[in-house]
């Protein structure tokens, strides 16, 4: 059974650079059968599609989000990340990785609380 | 980019009851690609409903979709316990995708 697991830095600071890291297990990664996104959700509040990639590198990102998102894969290490520009006090949230066989998500990891404050 | 609005905001139910959970977009949804999640306390999303009426592998026939458009429905019937939580809407049909605000679901 697949499973996905989101790492990374638990506090940024405003205007540093948020990095996250997906690691995908029971399964491969290098599939073209899934997408595979991120997902946030800021404190009491309802959730956000960041962005997905496809197992090829092609990208899809959320307009608002656009200018300053990068979604990368690498299918040697079976995981795909996240890094997010110029981070406001607004970016803090429980972010999620998930699979995607189509555009909804199948399979989600269970989010790691990113918080934005110096 | 298509809004969806959710109703009610917060549904009070008492176990074996049935829910009625609206999503209503803004603009018709294509394909008709709605998916419904079920969000517990503390926990992550899980899918429920795809394509605004497909069960998800390994969720109960007490949870059906239905709809098409513009107006989608999830119906929770012999409501359990266990069935309290916030349940969201997702339209993926048109991009960007996005989500509903959500309906909390209370059983007493």
């Amino acid at each position: 059974q697949m499973q996905l697991q989101e790492s990374g830095p638990g506090l940024v600071k405003p205007t540093e650079t948020l990095s996250l890291t997906c690691i995908v297990s029971g399964g491969s990664i290098n599939s073209n059968s899934y997408h595979w996104g991120w997902i946030r959700q800021p404190p009491g509040k309802g959730l956000e599609w960041i962005g997905s990639i496809y197992y090829s590198g092609s990208t899809n990102y959320n307009p608002s989000l656009k200018s300053r998102v990068t979604i990368s894969i690498d299918t040697s290490k079976n995981q795909f990340s996240l890094r997010l520009t110029s981070v406001t006090a607004a970016d803090t949230a429980v972010y999620y990785c998930g699979r995607r066989p189509y555009y909804y998500i199948d399979v989600w990891g269970k989010g790691t609380t990113v918080t934005v404050s110096s | 980019e298509i809004v969806l609005t959710q109703s009610p905001g917060t549904l009070s139910l008492s176990p074996g009851e049935s829910a009625t959970l609206s999503c209503r977009a803004s603009q018709s949804v294509s394909k008709n690609y709605l998916a419904w999640y079920q969000q517990k306390r503390g926990q992550a999303p899980r899918l429920l409903i795809y394509g605004a009426s497909n069960r998800a592998t390994g969720i109960p026939d007490r949870f059906s979709g239905s709809g098409s458009g513009t107006d989608f429905t999830l119906t929770v019937s012999r409501l359990e316990p266990e069935d309290s939580a916030v349940y969201y809407c997702q339209q993926y049909g048109n991009s960007p995708e996005t989500f509903g605000p959500g309906t909390e679901v209370d059983i007493k």
